[in-house]
């Protein structure tokens, strides 16, 4: 079973910063919080990932509680294509990722 | 550096009919994995490999499923004897060590 829990879904305005939070109270000290996104039935896409720190690519900001009970994902700059499945997941290396239910985003204009 | 590759991208079988899915990882990844996203379900984890290895095995179905990853050429997911229940997108991923990077999968469809 995932160790994540997401809202089922969230809209945001296009333009906007899409704020989607993520609760992980039982994750261990050696686990890493992993985002990914699923568009249209694709493959699963990498966002980022951290494991204590806060973090920012080129993508969207990873945003990690100072008990690392939960976290949030900023997509500073929403776009239409950003609408997609997003999946966030506690994960070791070496193991397999076990994938939620994850978030419905949608775009709107 | 290209992405991980799946070929065939759709792929069509009669049930009895053996499907060969394959995955060629991203250049310089040792790690194999493969998942099932059955029709408006979540991804599940199938099993992982390493070269000539099979790390975990334990999202595998008993029965009519391999894996393999030889030490030359790409990964391949073997169903035996298919049945209408396997249809489903069938995704790889390939890691380094780390972060996995998924293909864009392949499409089955059992007739």
């Amino acid at each position: 079973d995932a160790k994540t829990t997401q809202p089922p879904s969230m809209d945001c305005a296009e333009g906007r910063a899409a704020n989607l939070p993520c609760n992980h109270s039982t994750i261990s000290g050696n686990e890493y919080v992993y985002w990914y996104r699923q568009i249209h039935s694709q493959g699963p896409q990498y966002i980022i990932h951290g494991l204590k720190n806060n973090e920012t690519n080129e993508m969207a900001s990873l945003i990690i509680t100072e008990d690392r009970k939960s976290s949030t994902l900023i997509l500073p700059h929403a776009t239409l294509r950003d609408t997609a499945v997003y999946y966030c997941i506690v994960f070791e290396y070496g193991n397999k990722l076990v994938f939620g239910a994850g978030t419905i985003l949608r775009v709107k204009s | 550096n290209a992405g991980v590759m799946q070929n065939p991208r759709h792929l069509v079988r009669r049930r009895g009919q053996e499907a060969r899915l394959r995955c060629s990882p991203m250049k310089g990844h040792s790690h194999v994995y493969w998942y099932r996203q059955l029709p408006e379900e979540g991804l599940k984890f199938m099993v992982y490999l390493q070269k000539e290895n099979i790390i975990d095995e334990s999202g595998m179905p008993k029965e009519r499923f391999s894996a393999e990853f030889p030490k030359e050429g790409p990964s391949i997911l073997r169903i035996q004897q298919v049945v209408r229940g396997d249809s489903a997108a069938y995704f790889c991923a390939s890691s380094p060590t780390e972060t996995q990077y998924f293909g864009p999968g392949t499409r089955l469809l059992v007739l």
